[in-house]
C-alpha cells in the first residue's frame, strides 16, 4: 500500500527566505507526482505535476524535483512571499490515477 | 486545466439528514473522484464516480453511507446519508484532464453535522 509523507509537518519563515518542502513514497512505482496548494478552508490547486520520466518541473518561483528510485521528491520556493502561506500536499496517483495524499506542510511566510 | 463548481459550498445539517453534494465540469471528462477531508487532515478518496455504471468506493466507505450519481460526463453528485457528527468534513470532487494526467480539484463543500 502506498505511503506518503510530508515533512516538515509545518514551517514558518521571514519574508524572502527560500525553502524546500519535502515528500517520500513508499512505492517508486510511479507514474507522476503532484503538488498541490491548499489555503484554509478552500480547495487544491494544482501546482505542479512531474512524470517518473522527469527530474524537474518549474512553474515561476517554484520548482520540483523527483527522485523516484529513492521515493522522494521536493517543492523548492524561492523568494517567498506572505502570499506563500498555505498548505502544500504531495500527492502520487495508484492504479486509475486514484490519488494517495501526504498529510501536508502548512507553511507561514512571516512579513 | 477544468472549470470545476461544487454546490452547496457549505452546509449545517442535523444529524440523522443526508445531504446531496453537486460537482459540474465545464468540459467531459472521463475520470472523477470524490475526496474527504476531516478537521487538520489530509485527502481521502471516497471513491471513483463512474459514468453509466456503479461507482467504485475505496476500503471503508460504502454505497449506502455514500451514494454516488454520474449520469454524464459533466456532473456527478454524492450523498452523505444518516449524517453524524463525524461525518464533519469537506467534500471535495476531482477530475483527471489531459495526457499527463493532471488532476484538477473542486473548491469544496464544507459540511458541518450537529
Amino acid at each position: 500500500k502506498q505511503e506518503v509523507t510530508q515533512i516538515p509537518a509545518a514551517l514558518s519563515v521571514p519574508e524572502g527566505e527560500n525553502l524546500v518542502l519535502n515528500c517520500s513514497f513508499t512505492d517508486s512505482a510511479i507514474y507522476n507526482l503532484q503538488w498541490f496548494r491548499q489555503d484554509p478552508g478552500k480547495g487544491l490547486t494544482s501546482l505542479l505535476l512531474i512524470q517518473s520520466s522527469q527530474r524537474e518541473q518549474t512553474s515561476g518561483r517554484l520548482n520540483a524535483s523527483l527522485d523516484k528510485s529513492s521515493g522522494r521528491s521536493t517543492l523548492y520556493i524561492a523568494a517567498s512571499q506572505p502570499g506563500d502561506s498555505a498548505t502544500y500536499l504531495c500527492a502520487v496517483p495508484t492504479s486509475g490515477s486514484r490519488l494517495t495524499f501526504g498529510e501536508g506542510t502548512q507553511l507561514t511566510v512571516n512579513p | 486545466s477544468a472549470v470545476i463548481s461544487q454546490k452547496p459550498s457549505r452546509d449545517i445539517c442535523q444529524r440523522g439528514t443526508s445531504l446531496t453534494i453537486q460537482c459540474q465540469v465545464d468540459s467531459q471528462v472521463t475520470m472523477m473522484f470524490w475526496y474527504r477531508q476531516q478537521p487538520g487532515q489530509s485527502l481521502t478518496l471516497i471513491a471513483t464516480a463512474n459514468q453509466g455504471s456503479e461507482a467504485t468506493y475505496e476500503s471503508g466507505f460504502v454505497i449506502d453511507k455514500f451514494p454516488i450519481s454520474r449520469p454524464n460526463l459533466t456532473f456527478s453528485t454524492l450523498t452523505v446519508s444518516n449524517m453524524s457528527p463525524e461525518d464533519s468534513s469537506i467534500y471535495l470532487c476531482s477530475v483527471v484532464i489531459g495526457s499527463k494526467e493532471t488532476q484538477y480539484f473542486g473548491p469544496g463543500t464544507r459540511l458541518l453535522v450537529l
